[in-house]
């Protein structure tokens, strides 16, 4: 089955700095990547998401960069704020070509804004 | 507020037990997935329906079930608890495999406590 690395485990950057969180895949058949934030006592809320039709989507401060030659993922943020401050998952699907969105997910990110 | 709904929020119990929990989709959703987070394991897919249909059976144990009814709402029933059951178990639902633009939003959450 598919396998989703994340790195690094925990991030602490400092307010208004960027922050980058990579993230692999093993199946070559994934073709949906979704970002979520996972605030304390919160269930994940979905951020930014990519499909492998195309390389890269930016929404505001956040983007995504996808290499599928690479089998690998990327989450930028910019110009951090501290209520970015949060877990962060990666995920990888077959989606529509399993006939499911079932989601990998990767171990997670605690990211750390300082003010 | 993704429009997902779990109902408890919390949950404690003592092993050996059965518990029931709820999940109402969002609206307009048909499919519905249950997933599992612990420290250990991370974010876990146990299973997913779609209109009412067993779609996609991911590491959910024997001991554990899942229906999704007519009205579209879902539950997920645990037996013969184990303290290694304890965990927040997640509601997410999607309009469905094959929808363009296809997303997963999850639901806050029930945290089960075995003890």
């Amino acid at each position: 089955g598919e396998n989703v690395e994340q790195h690094p485990s925990t991030l602490s950057v400092q307010e208004g700095d960027s922050a980058v969180i990579k993230c692999t895949y093993s199946d070559s058949a994934s073709n949906y990547f979704p970002w979520y934030k996972q605030e304390l006592g919160k269930g994940p809320q979905l951020i930014i998401d990519i499909r492998s039709n195309v390389g890269e989507k930016k929404d505001q401060r956040i983007a995504v960069t996808l290499n599928k030659t690479a089998k690998h993922f990327s989450l930028h943020i910019t110009e951090t704020q501290p209520e970015d401050s949060a877990v962060y998952f990666c995920a990888a699907s077959m989606g529509s070509g399993a006939g499911s969105y079932q989601l990998t997910f990767g171990k997670g990110t605690k990211l750390s804004v300082i003010p | 507020d993704s429009g997902v709904t779990q109902t408890p929020k919390h949950l404690i119990t003592a092993t050996g037990q059965r518990v029931t929990l709820r999940c109402s989709p969002r609206s307009g959703d048909l499919s519905v997935y249950w997933y599992q987070q612990s420290l250990d394991q991370g974010l876990q897919f146990l299973i997913q329906y779609y209109n009412g249909e067993e779609r996609a059976k991911g590491n959910i144990l024997e001991r554990f079930s899942a229906q999704q009814f007519p009205d579209l709402h879902s539950e997920l029933n645990l037996s013969s608890l184990e303290l290694g059951d304890s965990a927040l178990y997640f509601c997410a639902s999607s309009v469905g495999p094959g929808q363009p633009n296809e997303k997963l939003f999850f639901g806050s959450g029930t945290q089960l406590s075995v003890l």
